[in-house]
């Protein structure tokens, strides 16, 4: 069965610098998301991607944020300049089309860790 | 503004005895809803969704939801528990009229013990 893969689990970084969260969405989907949870908290949306542009972006999606899909098959999450409260497990999605009642498949996440 | 509430933190349950994970929302359109659940070290994977008419849906691993409007509620539900469905349980609604992107519930955690 076809899976969303996301690539570290796991990344520890110092506040102020930059990651780059790396996501394989499902080979024939057209869309993609970021979402993030921080410990305890709601499940949010950051972003969403389609055509080599993002279609919504949530508040929470500000200038130290960007989204990239630089080949065909990768789609990535860089957060610019890390500070601690972007602490949280960042979940790609992606879907086959974007129609509201299709659902979403979700990668494993990656855990951010900023000290 | 569109919401969704799942009021348990936890539930806990016996092998063998049904399970109930409560959500409800508010969206100003009509409610695409959907349920999904995370195991340990694992993505969030889908278990069933609410689009239009039945009211009762029957989704993956023998689970089911009710739609009840006049509540706003999206039930999740389990006729017999197995241990195996020890979890998290999220609960999540997309405005019909909206661009995609999912809102989530807190999340409960299912416990089922032998």
């Amino acid at each position: 069965e076809p899976e969303v893969t996301q690539t570290p689990s796991h990344q520890v970084t110092q506040m102020g610098q930059e990651v780059i969260l790396r996501c394989v969405p499902i080979s024939n989907h057209l869309y993609f998301y970021w979402y993030r949870q921080i410990l305890g908290q709601k499940v949010e949306f950051l972003v969403s991607f389609y055509n080599n542009e993002i279609s919504e972006k949530s508040e929470i999606f500000d200038d130290q944020f960007s989204v990239e899909r630089p080949d065909g098959s990768n789609f990535t999450l860089k957060i610019r300049s890390t500070k601690l409260e972007d602490s949280a497990m960042y979940f790609c999605a992606s879907s086959s089309d974007r129609v509201s009642y299709n659902e979403q498949f979700f990668g494993p996440g990656t855990r951010l860790t900023v000290l | 503004a569109q919401s969704v509430a799942q009021p348990e933190d936890q539930v806990n349950v016996a092998e063998g005895n049904p399970l109930t994970v409560k959500c409800t929302y508010s969206v100003s359109g009509n409610p695409y809803l959907f349920w999904y659940v995370q195991y340990p070290n694992r993505g969030l994977q889908f278990l069933l969704k609410y689009i239009t008419g039945d009211n009762l849906v029957k989704g993956s691993y023998g689970f089911e939801a009710e739609f009840n409007k006049s509540q706003t509620s999206f039930h999740l539900k389990k006729p017999s528990a197995l241990v195996s469905d020890s979890a998290l349980y999220f609960c999540a609604v997309r405005d019909g009229g909206s661009q995609g992107n999912l809102i989530f519930g807190k999340g409960t955690k299912l416990s089922v013990k032998p």
